[in-house]
């Protein structure tokens, strides 16, 4: 079967310091894969998905950057964290049409 | 591009009692309309999905209507259980390989006992 993790689960990141969270899918292969962000009472705000190796699409202009080194694995970074990037983030993929996400990280910038 | 709205954004029942959460969406080529459950610190879970060609779909005590000339579907729970309580999403796509879904703001349900 399809599993989908992603960490880690919570981090705490002082402003201006780098970011990486890692996403890897298990069962599939050549996976559709997005990156959204939550904010506190808010929707699902997609940032980037990927259609493949190295094929990155970007939804909304960020301070975050996203890559794809491998077919199942998606990694959401950023160069200098700012205080708005707090927020619950989630890797998802695609199986015709259903999508999976997995459990989410809480990033909380102060 | 699509934009798709949610209502209410919080919603409290009593145990026992219905609940309706409805959505609209702008672009008329969405065919796909999934609904997803996020209990608290998880992530969405897809719970029914409909798609243009049909009106109503029924899963035990959850149902979705869409109404594709208004553009607007709604997720109805009967007999609401304190477990129902969670954020509900809605959400309009093309349901094609590929897709990208674009999703409403959500719902906080609250089932009171």
């Amino acid at each position: 079967s399809q599993t989908i993790h992603q960490w880690p689960a919570t981090l705490v990141q002082p402003v201006g310091s780098p970011l990486s969270l890692e996403c890897t899918v298990e069962g599939t292969s050549n996976p559709n894969l997005y990156w959204y962000r939550q904010a506190a009472g808010r929707g699902l705000q997609l940032l980037f998905y990927s259609v493949g190796i190295g094929q990155i699409s970007s939804e909304v202009p960020q301070n975050l950057s996203a890559s794809r080194p491998q077919d199942r694995q998606f990694i959401l970074s950023s160069k200098k964290l700012l205080l708005s990037d707090s927020g619950f983030y989630l890797c998802a993929w695609t199986s015709y049409p259903e999508a999976f996400f997995g459990q989410g990280t809480r990033l909380t910038v102060v | 591009g699509e934009n798709v709205e949610q209502h209410p954004s919080t919603l409290s029942v009593q145990e026992g009692d219905s609940a309706v959460i409805k959505c609209t969406y702008s672009d008329s080529a969405s065919n796909y309309f999934p609904w997803y459950k996020q209990e608290l610190g998880k992530g969405p879970q897809l719970i029914i999905d409909i798609r243009s060609n049909v009106g109503e779909k029924k899963d035990q005590r959850i149902a979705v209507t869409l109404n594709k000339t208004a553009k607007h579907f709604s997720l109805h729970i009967t007999e609401t259980q304190p477990e129902d309580s969670a954020v509900y999403f809605c959400a309009a796509g093309l349901d094609n390989y590929g897709q990208n879904f674009v999703f409403g703001p959500g719902t906080r349900l609250s089932v009171l006992p």
